[in-house]
């Protein structure tokens, strides 16, 4: 089972960015991934998650208006999208698997981790 | 939101010791559903301890879990080098799910 995220990024303020993640070794629809962040020297922050089966997806509240998940099943890749981008998402973005099959929602914690996605936002 | 309060924020111990890292909730974690990752750099991260006290798949004996309500605590047993890291308990049974700030366990 492996998970493989794209490449750093540096985007200036107000742009957007969309980080990949493409699955592969198992049964890409009958897992949630998940999207989680890390800040330089702060604690993880999980922002969503998406059911690639048929795309339903939550997001945290805190970036219910700036981030969107997506997925091609052809592909099996999922992909998070952050709009609006300011200073403060300068950070490591990471996708991880659900360790239990069809637990989209709570009660899963992850297992397989990509290496992330290394997200720069400067002027 | 749950918040989770990890202690100590650094752990200074020699190879051999024995490591004991709490995590408290700030509400009851439901159905025990408190994880343990380890995190290298340059590595992905690793989970440890699933459901509180099951240990993840290829995860040593010297690694384990316990507690319910809103202490839990992960201990390994005696140190290993490539045990020095940083650890993040989360909370899963509740949105959002949260991480704690992390305890770093460093060589004395």
């Amino acid at each position: 089972v492996h998970l493989v995220q794209s490449g750093a990024e540096m985007k200036r303020p107000g742009a957007s960015v969309k980080v990949s993640c493409t699955a592969s070794g198992y049964s890409f629809g009958t897992y949630a991934i998940h999207w989680v962040r890390q800040a330089p020297g702060r604690t993880l922050e999980w922002m969503g998650w998406i059911n690639p089966g048929n795309g339903d997806t939550e997001r945290s509240q805190k970036f219910w208006d700036r981030v969107t998940i997506t997925r091609d099943t052809s592909a099996t890749v999922v992909y998070m999208e952050l709009r609006s981008l300011r200073s403060e998402d300068t950070a490591v973005y990471y996708c991880a698997r659900d360790r239990d099959a069809y637990y989209f929602g709570s009660g899963s914690c992850m297992d397989v981790w990509g290496k992330g996605t290394t997200v720069t936002v400067s002027s | 939101e749950i918040v989770l309060t990890q202690s100590p924020g650094t752990l200074s111990l020699s190879p051999g010791e024995r490591a004991t890292l709490s995590c408290r909730a700030s509400q009851t974690v439901s159905s025990r559903y408190l994880a343990w990752y380890q995190q290298k750099p340059g590595q992905a991260l690793r989970l440890l301890i699933y459901a509180a006290s099951g240990r993840a798949t290829g995860i040593p004996d010297r690694f384990s879990g316990s507690g319910s309500g809103t202490d839990f605590t992960l201990t390994i047993s005696r140190l290993e080098p490539e045990d020095f890291a940083i650890y993040y308990c989360q909370q899963y049974g509740n949105s959002p799910r949260t991480f704690g700030q992390g305890t770093k366990v460093e060589i004395k």
